[in-house]
C-alpha cells in the first residue's frame, strides 16, 4: 500500500484510551472544517465536519471542537481501537470550493 | 453501488512526457475535484469541475488541465512532466452545489516520473 505520513507527527495511544488530535488553521475566513482519516493504500475518508457557527459537534465515538478565537480545531476519538490507526488530516474551506488540508497526524493504537 | 474509481492504479513516465488520469465519480455525484498528495504530506487542491467546467483552481501551473464529461467522469492531464510531479493523485466526488457537501475520495493514482 501507499506509505502515507512517513514523516508526520505521531500520536501513540493504548487501545481503549481516548485520543485527541489537534490542528491549527491559518485562514480566519474559513467557515467550514472537516476531519479526514487516511489508511495506507486508500484515499482520505470523511469522519466529521463542523461549520464556523458551531463550537462542538459529536458523531459516533468522535467529537470535533472548534475554537475560532485561537484558530484551533481538535478531533477526539473515544475508546480508541486498533482500526483507528491511520493518518488524520484536518481541512478547511473559506466559502469557496477549494479544500485546504493540514499536514496530518499519524495515530498509532497499541493493542 | 461503486464508490469513486480511478485509473490507472500506478503509472511510470519520464520527464517531458504527458499523462492522463481518469476518475469516475460515485453514483449520483456531479462534482469532481482533483488533488495532488506528495509523500508524507496532505493533499493539495488542483481544481474542481462542475457542469463540465472548471469552477475553482488551486495554485498549480497551466501544465495541469482537466476535463469533465457529460456523464460526470473526469480526466486530469499533466503536460511536460517534471520529477516533482511524482505523487499520488486523488479524485474526489460530491453532490450538489454547496461548498459543504461531503467529498468521497478514490484510492488514487500513483504517478512516478523518472
Amino acid at each position: 500500500g501507499e506509505n502515507v505520513g512517513l514523516h508526520l507527527p505521531t500520536l501513540s495511544v493504548q487501545e481503549g484510551d481516548n485520543s485527541i488530535i489537534n490542528c491549527a488553521y491559518s485562514n480566519s475566513a474559513s467557515d467550514y472544517f472537516i476531519w479526514y482519516k487516511q489508511e495506507s493504500g486508500k484515499g482520505p475518508q470523511f469522519i466529521i465536519d463542523i461549520r464556523s457557527n458551531m463550537d462542538k459537534r459529536q458523531g459516533q465515538r468522535v467529537t470535533v471542537l472548534l475554537n475560532k478565537t485561537v484558530k484551533h480545531l481538535s478531533l477526539q476519538i473515544a475508546a480508541t481501537q486498533p482500526g483507528d490507526s491511520a493518518v488524520y488530516f484536518c481541512a478547511e474551506r473559506d466559502g469557496g470550493f477549494k479544500t485546504i488540508f493540514g499536514a496530518g497526524t499519524r495515530l498509532f493504537v497499541k493493542a | 453501488d461503486a464508490g469513486v474509481t480511478q485509473s490507472p492504479t500506478h503509472l511510470i513516465k519520464t520527464r517531458g512526457q504527458q499523462v492522463t488520469l481518469r476518475c469516475s465519480p460515485k453514483s449520483g455525484h456531479d462534482t469532481v475535484s482533483w488533488y495532488q498528495q506528495a509523500l508524507g504530506q496532505g493533499p493539495q487542491f488542483i481544481f474542481q469541475y462542475y457542469e463540465e467546467e472548471e469552477r475553482q483552481r488551486g495554485n498549480f501551473p497551466d501544465r495541469f488541465s482537466g476535463h469533465q464529461f457529460p456523464n460526470y467522469s473526469s480526466e486530469l492531464n499533466v503536460n511536460a512532466l517534471l520529477l516533482g510531479d511524482s505523487a499520488l493523485y486523488l479524485c474526489a466526488s460530491s453532490a450538489g452545489t454547496s461548498g459543504v457537501d461531503e467529498q468521497f475520495f478514490g484510492p488514487g493514482t500513483r504517478l512516478t516520473v523518472l
